[in-house]
């Protein structure tokens, strides 16, 4: 069965520091990957999404990127944490049978 | 790009009533749409799904109808109960884009 693996859970990271989080999937080939966050009491906004090794698409501008190193890992960094970047943050897969699953996902609090 | 609108943000029915959900979208080649629901600080899970060549599908006490001339979408949950209680985010797709509305703040009061 395909599961999805994001960690860490909880993070609290100074402004300034750098971020890395990571998402892994297994029991699947080539998924496209996602990375959203979610704003307190907010939707759910798509940064990036991957249909490939090395292939990244960025929604929207900020400090954030993210890589795909391997077939089933999708990494989302930041060099510089800024206080608006607190928020939850939700690795995605998809597939046309299963759609969308998530991540148990990543609450980030810039102090 | 897609833009997925939803109403309404917060609704409040009593135990055992209905509720009903309603979001629209931009995209006439959107061609999947999810509802997901999200219990405080947990991932959003899959509740129900419909793809575009449907106009409405059921699941027990939950059920969502399409409508792609007019680019709206709806969840109906019936027999609502105290655990039904939750945020739910409607999403519309097509290809590897998925778009989500701004999600409805569901309280069942028993």
């Amino acid at each position: 069965s395909q599961t999805i693996h994001q960690w860490p859970a909880t993070l609290v990271q100074p402004v300034g520091s750098p971020l890395s989080l990571e998402c892994t999937v297994e029991g699947t080939s080539n998924p496209n990957l996602y990375w959203y966050r979610q704003a307190a009491g907010r939707g759910l906004q798509l940064l990036f999404y991957s249909v490939g090794i090395g292939q990244i698409s960025s929604e929207v501008p900020q400090n954030l990127s993210a890589s795909r190193p391997q077939d089933r890992q999708f990494i989302l960094s930041s060099k510089k944490l800024l206080l608006s970047d607190s928020g939850f943050y939700l690795c995605a897969w998809s597939s046309w049978v299963y759609g969308y699953t998530f991540g148990s996902g990543t609450r980030l609090t810039v102090v | 790009g897609e833009n997925v609108e939803q109403h309404p943000s917060t609704l409040s029915v009593q135990e055992g009533d209905s509720a009903v959900i309603k979001c629209t979208y931009s995209d006439s080649a959107s061609n999947y749409f999810p509802w997901y629901k999200q219990e405080l600080g947990k991932r959003p899970q899959l509740i129900i799904d419909i793809r575009s060549n449907v106009g409405e599908k059921k699941d027990q006490r939950i059920a969502v109808t399409l409508n792609k001339t007019a680019k709206h979408f709806s969840l109906h949950i019936t027999e609502t109960q105290p655990e039904d209680s939750a945020v739910y985010f409607c999403a519309a797709s097509k290809g590897n884009d998925m778009r989500f509305g701004a999600g409805t703040r569901l309280t069942v009061k028993p």
